[in-house]
C-alpha cells in the first residue's frame, strides 16, 4: 500500500496561532478520517468527511474535504497546548478495503 | 474509551524468540486490526480481521501471522522476531467496514527485539 504525505511533517506554532495540515491522495477517496495522537498515547478519532466539499466544525477544529475529493485539511484557529500531538488523516478509496495512513503531521506547541 | 486492552503493554526479547501480543475487546465489534507504528513511517496496517477466523494482509505483514478464534481476541504472532520488528504496535476495532467506520485504538505494545 502506499502512505499518504501529509503536510507539513512537523510545526511548531506559537500559542495562540493558527495551524493547518494537509492530505493529498493522487486517487479519488471515498471519504477521510482524521485522528490525533498526543505524545505517548494512542489514536483518537475526530472526524470522518465523506461528501464532497464537505466542512465540519469541532469547536477551533475545522475539517474540509476537497471538492474531487482528494485532499482534506485540519484547520486549527487559536492553538492551546492541549492541541499538542499528532494529527493523523487515513484516506480508503472505492472498492479497496486497505487502509492508509498518512505520516502525520507532528503540532509542537510553544507557550 | 471504547473496550480494548492489549498485553503485554512493554516487552523486551532476544532476535529469533517467538512473540505473541494479544489484543482484547469487550465492544463485540466485527473488525479488528494491528498496526505498527514506526518514526517516519506513521501507522502501518499489519493485518485485519472481518470475522472470527476471517483475516487479510495489510500493507506490511511479511514474518507476522494473525489468529482470531473468538470475536473479542485478535492474536498477532511474530514466529522468530527480528530486530526491525521493535516498534510500538497498536490494536484497533470497528463496527463498520474497513475505512468506513471509527476505528478505536488499544494502548499499545512498546517491542523491543534485541
Amino acid at each position: 500500500g502506499q502512505q499518504v504525505m501529509q503536510i507539513p511533517q512537523y510545526q511548531h506554532v506559537q500559542e495562540g496561532e493558527d495551524f493547518t495540515t494537509y492530505c493529498n491522495s493522487s486517487t479519488t477517496l471515498s471519504n477521510i478520517q482524521w485522528y490525533k495522537q498526543r505524545p505517548g498515547g494512542h489514536p483518537v478519532f475526530l472526524i470522518q468527511l465523506v461528501k464532497s466539499g464537505e466542512v465540519k466544525k469541532q469547536k477551533r477544529l475545522t475539517f474540509q474535504f476537497g471538492e474531487a475529493k482528494k485532499n482534506s485539511s485540519l484547520h486549527i484557529t487559536a492553538t492551546q497546548t492541549t492541541d499538542v500531538g499528532t494529527y493523523f488523516c487515513i484516506k480508503s478509496n472505492f472498492g479497496n478495503e486497505k487502509l492508509t495512513f498518512g505520516t502525520g503531521t507532528r503540532l509542537t506547541i510553544i507557550p | 474509551d471504547a473496550g480494548i486492552t492489549q498485553s503485554p503493554r512493554h516487552k523486551v526479547t532476544e532476535t529469533g524468540t517467538p512473540v505473541t501480543l494479544r489484543c482484547h475487546q469487550t465492544e463485540n465489534h466485527r473488525y479488528m486490526y494491528w498496526y505498527r507504528q514506526d518514526p517516519g513511517h506513521g501507522l502501518r496496517l499489519i493485518h485485519y480481521s472481518y470475522g472470527v477466523k476471517d483475516t487479510d494482509k495489510g500493507e506490511v505483514s511479511d514474518g507476522y501471522s494473525v489468529s482470531r478464534s473468538k470475536t473479542e481476541d485478535f492474536l498477532l504472532t511474530l514466529e522468530s522476531a527480528t530486530s526491525s520488528q521493535t516498534s510500538v504496535y497498536f490494536c484497533a476495532i470497528s463496527d463498520g467496514g474497513v475505512g468506513t467506520d471509527t476505528q478505536y485504538f488499544g494502548p499499545g505494545t512498546r517491542l523491543t527485539v534485541l
